[in-house]
């Protein structure tokens, strides 16, 4: 249980154009989500906390009109990166927290498998 | 703000015995998680303390002092698939986690 897919897994786009990238929680409910970039050889950056049905809470730094968070249902959120640009180019890895509290690990996240975007 | 400080890389044999340091400092602390994490893949789950104390799962354990913002992970039996980079991230209150840039470990034959 608690499978996190993500779509697509890889993705090359021109510069200019967006991008749109999906999270799933396949098993579980998910009422908050998060949305990380790793660069490589660093660690996960956070970038945002999704809350379904509400605003995404951004990270300092991290420009809430170029990154669309949308979380729609419990099970869905979608992030989309608009007029992309060569330094977006990153590892995007997002993860789901079980609605169930009592299930698990507290506050364990689950990964997706993580879309590599590469803008050029 | 979080100050997570962990050793950038380390070499270790196989079936020999590794530690990870991790020292943080923080506000609001609800937690230590510790994952693995293979190169191009997403993190996976490895440990979690909230409490002082060890932590054992086979043959990885973890460790937690509170009072000194300080949390080791022990691999014992080191394997060749081991060879990874190794997160140390805290949990605050506020539900969010923020993670240390990582140990990349070699197991070496």
């Amino acid at each position: 249980g608690a499978v996190v897919s993500q779509h697509p897994s890889w993705v090359i786009c021109k510069s200019g154009t967006s991008v749109k990238i999906e999270c799933r929680s396949l098993d579980f409910q998910a009422t908050t989500m998060f949305w990380y970039r790793q660069f490589p050889k660093q660690s996960l950056m956070l970038m945002a906390t999704s809350n379904e049905g509400s605003k995404a809470t951004y990270e300092q730094g991290v420009e809430k009109d170029k990154f669309l968070i949308n979380h729609a249902s419990l099970t869905l959120s979608t992030l989309t990166v608009t007029s992309a640009h060569p330094e977006d180019s990153s590892f995007y890895i997002c993860s789901a927290r079980d609605i169930g509290l009592s299930k698990g690990v507290p506050y364990e996240q689950y990964f997706g498998p993580g879309t590599r975007l590469t803008v050029t | 703000g979080q100050n997570i400080d962990q050793p950038t890389e380390m070499t270790a044999t196989e079936g020999a015995i590794v530690q990870i340091n991790c020292t943080y400092q923080t506000s609001g602390f609800n937690g230590l998680f510790w994952y693995q994490q293979h190169a191009g893949e997403a993190p996976t789950f490895l440990s979690y303390n909230v409490l002082d104390g060890l932590e054992e799962k086979g043959r990885f354990s973890s460790f937690l002092s509170r009072s000194k913002g300080y949390s080791y992970l022990l691999l014992k039996e080191l394997q060749m698939k081991d060879s990874a980079s190794y997160l140390c991230a805290v949990n605050t209150n506020a539900g969010k986690s923020t993670f240390g840039d990582g140990t990349t470990l070699t197991v070496k034959p």
